[in-house]
């Protein structure tokens, strides 16, 4: 089936401006993660969704940063008042689920944020 | 701080040859831990991944191969070939806590595989 989606895969934007992130995960995977990816801090964990909740937001970097799930499907990374330093490629991953004895998180491309 | 150490940072094997990636960590609540292939402006791919259970996990070239007691884990790539050129990340997984589920990642490994 359809692997791990990502809109748009490339973005870029002048500093202070919002942007929206989107990702469509693996059908019938109720786990869904963020991560960033960047030269000088590797991949970072942003958030975690278990359904529509998220039950770990404790990687997002500032208050700037937010994200949804809606449906248990489709979720959107929010982050506005873009800084410089916010410039890397944001990634999304899902799994069957976090409590799975075998938990594959499966990433999709990214979304290259690049703020000037 | 870094709670998956990888080493080294790159690799460089001759085709045909084996090449060896070492990961280490110190949380006991880690219970999985898979390893990630990336290509140049690809997202990470699933390459192969080990429960603690088991000191060795085999998938065609690729082996991990896992010492619970000094907490490291390997990736050995038998006869490796230029195409597995790529980065190669080891990662590592909480099976309770706050943090469940998420993904610790080492800092990468580039290899290089020359023909």
């Amino acid at each position: 089936g359809a692997g791990v989606s990502q809109s748009p895969s490339n973005k870029v934007t002048e500093k202070g401006k919002d942007v929206e992130l989107r990702c469509d995960p693996i059908s019938g995977h109720t786990a869904l993660y963020w991560y960033r990816q960047s030269l000088g801090q590797g991949l970072e964990f942003l958030i975690y969704f278990q359904g529509n909740s998220a039950p770990d937001k404790s990687g997002l970097p500032s208050d700037r940063f937010s994200a949804e799930r809606t449906g248990g499907s489709v979720s959107t990374l929010t982050i506005q008042r873009t800084q410089q330093e916010d410039s890397a490629v944001y990634l999304c991953a899902s799994s069957f689920s976090a409590r799975a004895r075998d938990r594959a998180q499966y990433f999709g491309p990214g979304t290259r944020l690049t703020v000037l | 701080q870094q709670q998956v150490k990888q080493s080294p940072q790159s690799l460089i094997v001759q085709k045909g040859g084996i090449s060896i990636i070492n990961c280490a960590y110190e949380n006991t609540a880690f219970d999985y831990f898979p390893w990630y292939q990336q290509f140049p402006g690809k997202g990470p791919a699933l390459l192969i991944a080990i429960r603690p259970d088991v000191s060795e996990k085999k998938e065609g070239r690729f082996t991990i191969s896992f010492n619970k007691s000094a907490k490291q884990f390997s990736l050995h790539i038998m006869d490796s070939q230029p195409g597995d050129s790529a980065t190669y990340f080891c990662a590592a997984s909480p099976g309770r806590g706050s943090t469940l589920g998420r993904l610790y990642f080492g800092r990468g490994t580039q290899l290089t595989v020359w023909p």
